[in-house]
């Protein structure tokens, strides 16, 4: 089985202040895990993938993931944050193999305050 | 590339008629499609997978009858909600997955439900 908990419902930030929003993974399975972005009334937009190759992970607009399985932890994070990064974020897990759904977290909301 | 498109992005019925949405993988062929509902600030919810060719794997709790599902080609798969109620009314976003197995989704910019 797998699940997904993102530790926070809702984090506000400055403008130009850091972003950590965080996810712990359980997975009975070796996983892929995702980072996901929506706008309001939108689809999702993939911001990173992390599938056993280097644990930390780059991904667009200056979004990077630590997997580190010693704490089951894929927590995202940008070192200084946009108005424009104001979304809700939803952490993913999956089996590597392909075979198991995609399971979502509950979703972050994400605010910059100016 | 890897552009998921979905038709109408918004619609509004009046109870008991059917609604058509339809998924489309723009510039590549889909295996495998998913329809997944979200509440107003909740999650994403999987509905089905869909596979070209072969019958929709329904979600425990996922009426079959009410949502009916489509794959017909590897660029193409339809959901039909049947007489809509306003419980029905949500988001309901595709996904379409380049081959089998892959864990990698690409998703549609999602549909706005609303029954009257």
């Amino acid at each position: 089985a797998q699940s997904v908990t993102q530790l926070d419902s809702h984090v506000s930030v400055s403008e130009g202040t850091p972003v950590l929003l965080r996810c712990n993974y359980s997975s009975s399975y070796s996983p892929s895990l995702f980072w996901y972005v929506q706008h309001p009334n939108k689809g999702l937009q993939l911001l990173l993938k992390y599938t056993s190759a280097a644990t930390l992970v780059k991904g667009i607009n200056g979004f990077e993931a630590e997997f580190k399985k010693s704490e089951t932890s894929f927590h995202l994070t940008k070192p200084s944050a946009h108005m424009s990064d104001a979304a809700e974020y939803f952490c993913v897990v999956s089996s590597s193999s392909g075979n198991t759904p995609l399971v979502f977290g509950k979703g972050t909301r994400l605010s910059v305050i100016a | 590339g890897a552009v998921v498109s979905q038709h109408p992005s918004r619609v509004i019925c009046k109870s008991g008629t059917s609604v058509k949405i339809e998924c489309r993988s723009l510039d590549f062929q889909a295996t495998t499609m998913f329809w997944y509902r979200q509440f107003p600030k909740q999650s994403l919810m999987l509905m089905a997978t869909s596979n070209e060719g072969s019958k929709a794997t329904y979600e425990q709790g996922v009426e079959k009858d009410k949502f009916l599902i489509n794959h017909a080609s590897l660029t193409l798969s339809t959901l039909t909600v049947t007489s809509a109620h306003p419980e029905d009314s949500s988001f309901y976003i595709c996904s379409a997955s380049i081959r089998q197995g892959s864990d990698t989704q690409y998703f549609g910019p999602g549909t706005r439900l609303t029954v009257l």
